[in-house]
């Protein structure tokens, strides 16, 4: 069955510290795409990030980067120098068995200090 | 062009009470969804539907029933509130399936039940 593990609750980090974000899957699926979304203290949820399974080079969009390893089933996230407004949840999400749906991580709960 | 509205942001019910939750999109998406927002329990899928008129199951849908009479909304229906039924309430839509697009979110709408 498709599941997303998301087993950091909660990361402490202090503003200019990198931190990564760890996503592992299970699908069974061969051809699959990936997501990333953030949950400000707004309350929004906001898309981040869509990879497609057939391509496993890391991507990188200013601060942001993401590690898809397929091996490993991972889809980390990484954020380089942090910033107070990266505080925020981050979900990863995997569609589900019929792809009519996606399957939410339980959020890993990011606060940076100053 | 909104994206996805949800009417009303708060509301507190008694048990009991009933009462219908509404999402609008204006982006001619095909699918529409509903998630309920729990502490350490993510995004838990409640209803779903691919098109005008046709809804489906998700994960968590015993106690709510959803319409999707016109293609731009999606309601959200408790008949008869209980405590558990406490959360935050999330709408979606995506052009189609999710395999491949992300959805977007509407603000989220904090129920209350006493």
């Amino acid at each position: 069955a498709q599941k997303v593990t998301q087993a950091q609750t909660e990361i402490s980090v202090v503003e200019k510290e990198d931190v990564t974000l760890d996503c592992v899957y299970e699908t069974r699926d061969t051809t699959y795409y990936l997501f990333w979304y953030k949950q400000p203290p707004s309350g929004e949820l906001v898309f981040l990030i869509r990879r497609n399974s057939f391509d496993e080079q890391n991507e990188i969009s200013g601060r942001y980067s993401w590690n898809f390893q397929k091996s490993t089933s991972s889809f980390n996230f990484t954020i380089t120098a942090s910033q107070v407004v990266d505080s925020a949840v981050y979900f990863c999400a995997l569609p589900g068995e019929n792809t009519d749906k996606l399957i939410f991580g339980t959020g890993t709960r990011l606060q940076v200090f100053p | 062009n909104a994206g996805v509205t949800q009417t009303p942001k708060f509301r507190v019910l008694k048990t009991g009470q009933s009462m219908t939750l509404l999402c609008a999109q204006d982006m001619n998406h095909e699918y529409m969804y509903w998630y309920r927002q729990d502490p350490g329990m993510g995004l838990r899928l409640i209803h779903y539907s691919v098109g005008e008129g046709t809804t489906a199951k998700g994960e968590v849908p015993d106690g709510y029933n959803v319409s999707r009479l016109k293609k731009q909304n999606f309601l959200l229906g408790l008949e008869s509130a209980a405590p558990s039924q406490t959360s935050v309430y999330f709408c979606a839509s995506t052009l189609r399936g999710s395999l491949s697009y992300e959805q977007y979110f509407g603000p989220g709408t904090r129920l209350t039940v006493t």
